[in-house]
C-alpha cells in the first residue's frame, strides 16, 4: 500500500537532548511537510521540501533542523534548541504536478520532553 | 503567513441532523486552493473536500458540501445528515498556489446518538 509513515508513534526525550523524528514515503511525491500540532491550535508548518537537496523554513522553523536527501525520506530533527517541543508532530507530502493537490499525513509522533 | 479562521470551537449535532462550519481566510490573491480536513479521534489527517477559487460551482462529495463566498472570503463546510463517524476536528486550509497550507484552529464536531 502507498502512504506516509512515521516513526516512532510516542518519543520522550529528556531537556537538553536533540532527537529524530522518521518521515517516509513511498507515493513517489516530491514535496514534504513537517507540521507541529498544539491543543487548541491548527497545524503549523515547520519545515518543508519541494525537492530533494532542498528546503524552506516554515513558520516556526527555529528549533528544528530537516534534511531532504532522498525522495522517499523528510527526517526532522528536534535540536535542544526549541524551548516547547512537547507536541504532536505530523508529516505530509504532496504531488506538485497535480493541480489542487492535496497534502497527504502520516499518523503522527507524540514528542513529550521530560 | 496566510490567516485561516474557525470560529465555534465545538458544535454538537443530532445523528441524521446537519451541521455547518464556518470558515474565513484573509488573502489578496485571486487564485488559490481551499481545503477541509478531518482528523478523528485517531489523529490521522483526511481530506474531505476540496474548492479551486476560480471555480464558481460550489464542491460536493457524498454529505459534505461548501458554501463558498470568494468576495466574502468564507468556505463554509455543510454536512449532512450526520453520523456517528462524522465525530472530529476539522480544519479549513488554505493554499495560496505555492504549495504550502495555512491551517485553521479547528471546529471540533460532536455527533449526539
Amino acid at each position: 500500500d502507498g502512504g506516509i509513515t512515521q516513526s516512532p508513534k510516542y518519543l520522550f526525550r529528556k531537556e537538553g537532548q536533540n532527537v529524530t523524528l522518521s518521515c517516509e514515503q513511498n507515493l513517489n511525491h516530491d514535496a514534504m511537510y513537517w507540521y507541529r500540532q498544539d491543543p487548541g491550535q491548527g497545524l503549523r508548518l515547520i519545515y518543508y521540501s519541494q525537492i530533494v537537496n532542498d528546503f524552506q523554513k516554515g513558520d516556526i522553523a527555529e528549533g528544528y533542523s530537516v534534511s531532504r536527501e532522498k525522495k522517499e525520506s523528510f527526517p526532522l530533527t528536534v535540536t535542544s534548541a526549541q524551548k516547547n517541543p512537547t507536541a504532536f508532530y505530523l508529516c505530509a507530502s504532496s504531488d506538485r504536478r497535480v493541480v489542487l493537490n492535496e497534502q497527504f499525513f502520516g499518523p503522527g509522533t507524540r514528542l513529550t520532553v521530560l | 503567513a496566510q490567516t485561516v479562521t474557525q470560529s465555534q470551537p465545538e458544535m454538537s449535532v443530532q445523528e441524521a441532523e446537519t451541521v455547518t462550519l464556518s470558515c474565513t481566510y484573509d488573502t489578496s490573491e485571486s487564485d488559490y486552493y481551499l481545503f477541509w480536513y478531518k482528523q478523528p479521534p485517531s489523529r490521522q489527517m483526511i481530506l474531505v473536500i476540496r474548492q479551486e477559487a476560480y471555480k464558481q460551482q460550489n464542491a460536493t462529495e457524498n454529505r459534505f458540501s461548501v458554501n463558498f463566498q470568494k468576495a466574502a472570503k468564507s468556505f463554509s463546510l455543510k454536512i449532512s445528515d450526520s453520523q456517528l463517524g462524522d465525530a472530529a476536528m476539522y480544519f479549513c486550509a488554505y493554499d495560496g498556489g505555492n504549495n504550502r497550507l495555512a491551517f485553521g484552529k479547528g471546529n471540533q464536531v460532536v455527533v449526539i446518538p
